[in-house]
């Protein structure tokens, strides 16, 4: 099992940019989730699916949408880039959608 | 509106002694879940142990265990035999049982373990 997966590991934009995050797992998880970390914080909930054709906005969803066409996948875009959408961010899916389990490695994303 | 407090912004710890991490959280809400992920210098967010309100007896997973009082509403990690792949930040979450759409994690603990 790769496990959760993410790309680019790191991607600088310029602002107005758009660009999709990547993220995909293989271990059949329904609950998968999107999470920002700005440095000295903890993470919050960007957007979360529930399964194949469900998604549902977290605590900071603006300027980010996402859609679900696949258990695997479910990839994050940043419609018009700002600066302050630089950060760090995770993806993750668990079996329970409460219980945020497994993480991806990251994306350091940096709007200039 | 619930917090997570940490109120320890980093720590160090003789390599094989115990160290207790604290955190306390306030909510009204009497059906939540608790955890502690470990972000080590590699960056991933690694789920370390959780526990669910409803239940009394303190979490485990081996070395790692919680010290969780509901009714002082705070929850302590308690790292035994540390390690040097221990070292790593620490991060305390809540999160609701009854909704999806938000999850707080405290600020975090920089646990040092010193050779």
């Amino acid at each position: 099992n790769a496990g959760v997966t993410q790309t680019p590991k790191f991607q600088v934009l310029k602002t107005g940019q758009s660009m999709t995050l990547q993220c995909a797992q293989d271990m059949n998880h329904e609950y998968m989730s999107w999470y920002r970390q700005d440095p000295g914080m903890g993470l919050r909930l960007i957007h979360y699916s529930v399964g194949a054709g469900i998604t549902d906005q977290g605590e900071v969803p603006n300027g980010y949408n996402v859609s679900r066409s696949t258990t695997e996948d479910f990839p994050l875009r940043l419609l018009s880039a700002a600066p302050s959408q630089t950060s760090v961010y995770f993806c993750a899916s668990s079996y329970s959608p409460r219980i945020p389990e497994y993480f991806g490695p990251g994306t350091r994303l940096t709007v200039t | 509106a619930q917090t997570v407090t940490q109120s320890q912004p980093e720590m160090s710890v003789q390599e094989a002694e115990t160290v207790t991490l604290s955190c306390t959280y306030d909510t009204s809400e009497s059906d939540y879940y608790l955890f502690w992920y470990k972000q080590p210098p590699s960056r991933q967010m690694i789920l370390v142990i959780r526990q669910e309100a409803y239940k009394q007896q303190n979490a485990t997973e081996n070395r790692f265990s919680v010290n969780f009082q509901k009714a002082a509403k705070s929850f302590s990690l308690k790292i035994s035999d540390s390690q040097l792949g221990d070292a790593a930040m620490y991060f305390c979450a809540y999160r609701s049982a009854n909704r999806d759409d938000k999850i707080i994690f405290g600020k975090g603990t920089r646990l040092h373990i010193l050779p």
